[in-house]
């Protein structure tokens, strides 16, 4: 399988709880960020979004939190499943016009079952 | 739903072969990127372009090159492999300012 894993922190977390993934982005200029998941031997996936004007966001079972002050963000997943199971990853926009990202080295979440 | 996709999953190619790797998007994205992706180093980006033949360099364009001829179409280019380009790449699409989509990745070995 794909060893995007190896050498990541890791959170594991009990089936049905609640998880809490950080990340500490690098530039105050910084006005979006996204989290990604990505599971073994697959391509990126977009969870949610949040721009720099606000500083929560929800969707289906899962919250962004942005601290601008401290330049830190979160991911929150509620009632945490196996299917949670994979690598975070944070990204930031820190402007200009084409809107590359820039990623995070992520965090591997395993669930117990 | 958008869709990106790549040519192939896996490849594996010999030193000093001329590799190339194709990635369309049919989502008329401007934006498109190829990164790289390695244990413990997370995804680096490699060259991206935000219109038809614009390019420009990422954090590590060294020893590939890119052409996007089309808009849906974007492709990277290693001139002559070696073995420490062996790595998954993973090309994205996006509208400018806008959250990034992922192709699944090409997983290339250079023997």
């Amino acid at each position: 399988g794909e060893s995007v894993g190896l050498h990541l922190p890791t959170l594991s977390v009990q089936e049905g709880d609640n998880s809490i993934i950080n990340c500490a982005y690098s530039n105050s200029a910084s006005d979006y960020f996204i989290w990604y998941k990505q599971e073994s031997g697959k391509g990126p996936q977009f969870i949610i979004d949040i721009r720099s004007n606000m500083d929560k966001r929800q969707g289906q079972r899962v919250t962004v939190l942005l601290n601008k002050t401290v330049k830190h963000l979160s991911l929150q997943i509620a009632a945490t499943q196996p299917g949670d199971s994979a690598v975070y990853f944070c990204a930031e926009n820190y402007g200009g016009s084409q809107g590359n990202l820039i990623f995070g080295k992520g965090t591997k979440l395993s669930v117990k079952p | 739903d958008v869709k990106v996709t790549q040519s192939s999953r896996y490849l594996v190619k010999r030193t000093g072969e001329k590799v190339f790797l194709e990635c369309v998007q049919d989502m008329d994205h401007e934006n498109m990127f190829w990164y790289r992706q390695d244990p413990g180093l997370g995804l680096r980006l490699i060259y991206f372009s935000y219109d038809v033949k614009m390019k420009e360099k990422g954090d590590i364009p060294e020893g590939y090159s890119v052409s996007r001829e089309k808009k849906e179409r974007f492709s990277l280019i290693l001139e002559s492999a070696s073995t420490n380009q062996t790595s998954m790449y993973l090309c994205a699409s996006s509208l400018r300012r806008s959250k990034a989509y992922f192709g699944p990745g090409t997983r290339l070995t250079v023997t």
